[in-house]
């Protein structure tokens, strides 16, 4: 089946630096990707959808200048989370559409 | 109130036992994911409903439009069920959320040998 993947898987770093998630679909092309969120012990949220070649949308309260989206080709979008804070730890996960819904396995992120 | 709603909340059953979660959704949808994930956090999607029934394997999944209600049926359950089972519905088209899934929070099984 389609594979989505994600780098990288975790991630640990100091409090003000940048860091970029990447998400890959593997065997297909995804025009459109999403996104979330999730903190321990709730769902996922959603915080961005990702247009290849246009700019992302992004959900309301999810800050488009702190979560920077590129969606450069049809097999890869990036998160960056720039300036990261200790508030920003959490677990983030990407997805593509194709048929049916298929999920990233996620990169857990730590800001010191 | 949540636009999906999952019961119960936590769930512990022994080896063999046959498990039923709950999904009830308010709006209308053009389809409904059941997704599960381990504690590692990778989610796997399980079906894609529109209507009707699916099945793989041990795994049962429901759906009836007209009561906005899905169920997700685990049968001979064993310890490696155990994970978060999350309910997840797309909105029908028309909508500012067209196309977004909206997720329930989610179901802890706990499969005891």
């Amino acid at each position: 089946g389609a594979v989505v993947s994600q780098h990288p898987s975790r991630v640990i770093c100091k409090s003000g630096t940048s860091v970029k998630i990447e998400c890959r679909s593997l065997d297909f092309q995804a025009t459109t990707m999403f996104w979330y969120r999730q903190f321990p012990k709730q769902s996922l949220m959603l915080m961005a959808t990702s247009n290849e070649g246009s700019k992302a949308t992004y959900e309301q309260g999810v800050e488009k200048d702190k979560f920077l989206i590129n969606h450069a080709s049809l097999t890869l979008s990036t998160l960056t989370v720039t300036s990261a804070h200790p508030e920003d730890s959490s677990f983030y996960i990407c997805s593509a559409r194709l048929e049916t819904q298929y999920f990233g396995p996620g990169t857990r992120l730590l800001v010191l | 109130k949540n636009e999906v709603e999952q019961s119960p909340q936590n769930l512990t059953a022994q080896e063999g036992e046959f498990i039923t979660i709950n999904c009830s959704y308010s709006v209308g949808i053009s389809a409904l994911h059941w997704l599960q994930q381990h504690p590692g956090g990778g989610i796997v999607s399980l079906f894609m409903l529109s209507s009707g029934k699916k099945k793989h394997g041990r795994l049962i999944a429901t759906i009836n439009i007209q009561e906005k209600h899905s169920s997700l049926h685990i049968t001979a359950s064993h310890p490696r069920d155990s994970a978060v089972y999350i309910c997840a519905v797309r909105p029908n088209a028309g909508g500012t959320s067209y196309g977004k899934l909206t997720f329930g929070q989610g179901t802890i099984l706990t499969v005891h040998p």
